[in-house]
């Protein structure tokens, strides 16, 4: 089965800082990988997807994430951060044989300081 | 806009009071998802329906049902809830089962008291 561990629970970054959200998955064959943005109160929001070719995806809101087989990881980067990015963001991954049933990290809750 | 929505936002029960929850979808997708989120957790996938077939994820308590009448609704009912079913009720669809974008509502917040 397929795992997702996000190391950080929460991250605090200054408003213009670059932002690496870490993202580790647990799986043998090559996963389907995603990134959901949470506002509080609110669903989820894709950022971003990866499932085969070019592994630096972009996403919305100025987001992008690298695939790294080697290292089993999808870290979520941001060149610089928005205030309006303060949220919880949570890593994803699917896989083909379990249908499109996916597993969430714990999420890793973002503030941004000015 | 083609959206997903869920009612109530909020919604508040007593202990053992039953409850119903509501999703719809203007998406026209196959597959719809009822996940389970408590406050500072991971959303927890309780079930899902491909069109009419129904599949319930094998740690979903007997206390959770789901009905989808037809392809845009789809409802949650907690039949006795319990102080720790409080939490964030998401829907969610997709197009089909091919792994792929889940469309989430925004939520219904649920308080047990």
């Amino acid at each position: 089965a397929q795992s997702v561990t996000q190391p950080d629970i929460h991250i605090t970054v200054s408003e213009g800082a670059s932002l690496e959200l870490r993202c580790n998955y647990s799986y043998g064959a090559t996963p389907y990988l995603f990134w959901y943005v949470q506002s509080p109160g609110q669903g989820l929001q894709l950022l971003l997807k990866y499932f085969s070719g070019d592994t630096l995806v972009q996403g919305i809101k100025g987001f992008e994430a690298e695939f790294k087989r080697s290292q089993s990881s999808f870290n979520l980067r941001k060149p610089s951060v928005h205030w309006s990015d303060a949220a919880e963001y949570f890593c994803a991954v699917g896989a083909q044989e379990y249908g499109n049933k996916l597993v969430f990290g714990a999420g890793t809750i973002l503030r941004v300081k000015s | 806009d083609a959206m997903v929505i869920q009612n109530p936002r909020y919604q508040v029960t007593q202990f053992g009071k039953p409850v119903t929850l509501s999703c719809s979808q203007t998406l026209n997708h196959n597959v719809m998802y009822w996940y389970q989120q408590k406050s500072s957790q991971a959303p927890k996938l309780l079930f899902h329906y491909y069109d009419k077939d129904f599949n319930n994820e094998a740690d979903t308590p007997d206390n959770f049902q789901s009905r989808r009448p037809n392809t845009s609704f789809c409802f949650l009912d907690i039949r006795s809830p319990g102080l720790g079913d409080a939490a964030m009720y998401l829907c969610a669809t997709s197009r089909d089962r091919r792994v792929g974008e889940q469309f989430f509502g925004p939520g219904t917040r649920l308080t047990v008291l």
